[in-house]
């Protein structure tokens, strides 16, 4: 079926403001990944969902945020008091274990 | 700590040239080096992968090296043509397994007729 889809495209937000990311990933896949892409720059891995393990957080930035995987599959990465160095696009990727990752078209979020 | 160089940042040939990327990781528990091309304001999509129980691997104009004990690995592109302009990453699995990818900065290729 389809591919890896993110929701919204695009989101202008305030500074101060909560924002959520939705990734519904390629059905089937196992794994789910959240990467940030600022402008002009690489990939900066977020946070890492591998089935009913416990997830790797390890990238992510600070307490401000977080991200949840609902039934193993449809996942939020939520921004909370967004700043504005929190502009970037965030790309969701997800595999089957031990595949390549399919990355989403991202949304591209950013803060006034 | 996990890190991914890539060099050089930007490369400009002329079509029908050949292409170099390389990149070196810091982590010897890697064991899986994908290649993306990402055009403006698309998506990456993988090109190449490598596993690290291979040295080479090679899709028709498009080719991977690997050199575990030095840390490198490389991306070369033959015959290069105007729709191969784009920016490339290379990645590394940072432990073993196929976990999250550590990636380099991008190469940003353009390709002159």
């Amino acid at each position: 079926g389809a591919g890896v889809s993110q929701s919204p495209s695009n989101k202008v937000t305030e500074k101060g403001k909560d924002v959520e990311l939705r990734c519904d990933p390629i059905s089937g896949h196992t794994a789910l990944y959240w990467y940030r892409q600022s402008l002009g720059q690489g990939l900066e891995f977020l946070i890492y969902f591998q089935g009913n393990s416990a997830p790797d957080k390890s990238g992510l930035p600070s307490d401000r945020f977080s991200a949840e995987r609902t039934g193993g599959s449809v996942s939020t990465l939520t921004i909370q008091r967004t700043q504005q160095e929190d502009s970037a696009v965030y790309l969701c990727a997800s595999s089957y274990l031990g595949q390549p990752q399919h990355f989403g078209d991202g949304t591209r979020l950013s803060i006034l | 700590g996990e890190n991914v160089e890539q060099h050089p940042s930007t490369l400009s040939v002329q079509e029908g040239d050949s292409a170099v990327i390389k990149c070196t990781y810091s982590d010897s528990a890697s064991n899986y080096f994908p290649w993306y091309k990402q055009e403006l304001g698309k998506r990456p999509q993988l090109i190449i992968d490598i596993r690290s129980n291979v040295g080479e691997k090679k899709d028709q104009r498009i080719a991977v090296t690997l050199n575990k004990t030095a840390k490198h690995f490389s991306l070369h592109i033959t015959e290069t043509q105007p729709e191969d302009s784009a920016v490339y990453f290379c990645a590394a699995s940072y432990g073993a397994g196929y976990n999250k990818l550590i990636f380099g900065a991008g190469t940003r290729l353009a390709v002159h007729p």
